[in-house]
């Protein structure tokens, strides 16, 4: 299957400071990726669908400021979670894929983000 | 109401055992079925899909959709202890409609 690689795998942080994360697709080219957040025992939470050369969108509920998206590249796409705050602590996952029903379909490796 | 529902579980059951995972969706046109396994704090893996309603067999995987009941399971024949992990269902529409996960665990 496609590879999707996410960095960092894990970071902490203080209150306050920004947070980047990036999501690469290794072998292939992704016009759209996803952004997911996921807390402990519970499912993938859609942050926002990043397309490559135009604004994210968001689904209701994300702040768009706190939570900036840019997907420069066709193979790069970015999440920085800005003026972190302990509620922020969370598992981030982004999500690539080629086109059809395995759009989006294949996930990086996670970061599990936490705010001190 | 919740566009896909799961039973959390967990689920707990000895190697070898035959285990049977489902969902439940309320969207009649969803038309890919997708399954992860998700290991603590991973990313979840893809391990089938499925169009539209029928069987798709991987191994020791059979992934089974009825899209008249609205119906998606995923069978594991011959557990192990390697297949223990969370397992989340997937219906695909212009995105992916996550299940909560059913945590399995297989005791050797």
């Amino acid at each position: 299957g496609a590879v999707v690689s996410q960095h960092p795998s894990r970071v902490i942080c203080k209150s306050g400071t920004s947070v980047k994360i990036e999501c690469r697709s290794l072998d292939f080219q992704a016009t759209t990726m996803f952004w997911y957040r996921q807390f402990p025992k519970q499912s993938l939470m859609l942050m926002a669908t990043s397309n490559e050369g135009s604004k994210a969108t968001y689904e209701q509920g994300v702040e768009k400021d706190k939570f900036l998206i840019n997907h420069a590249s066709l193979t790069l796409s970015t999440l920085t979670v800005t003026s972190a705050h302990p509620e922020d602590s969370s598992f981030y996952i982004c999500s690539a894929g080629l086109r059809g029903a395995h759009g989006g379909a294949f996930f990086g490796q996670g970061t599990r983000l936490t705010v001190v | 109401q919740k566009e896909v529902e799961q039973d959390p579980g967990p689920l707990s059951v000895p190697e070898g055992a035959i285990v049977s995972l489902n969902c439940t969706y309320s969207n009649s046109a969803f038309q890919y079925f997708m399954w992860y396994r998700q290991y603590s704090r991973k990313g979840p893996e893809l391990l089938m899909y499925t169009y539209s309603s029928g069987n798709k067999e991987d191994g020791r995987f059979t992934a089974q959709v009825d899209k008249s009941s609205k119906y998606i399971s995923l069978f594991i024949r011959d557990s192990q202890p390697s297949d223990s992990a969370t397992y989340l269902c997937a219906p695909r529409g212009n995105q992916f409609y996550f299940g909560t996960g059913t945590s399995l665990t297989v005791i050797p």
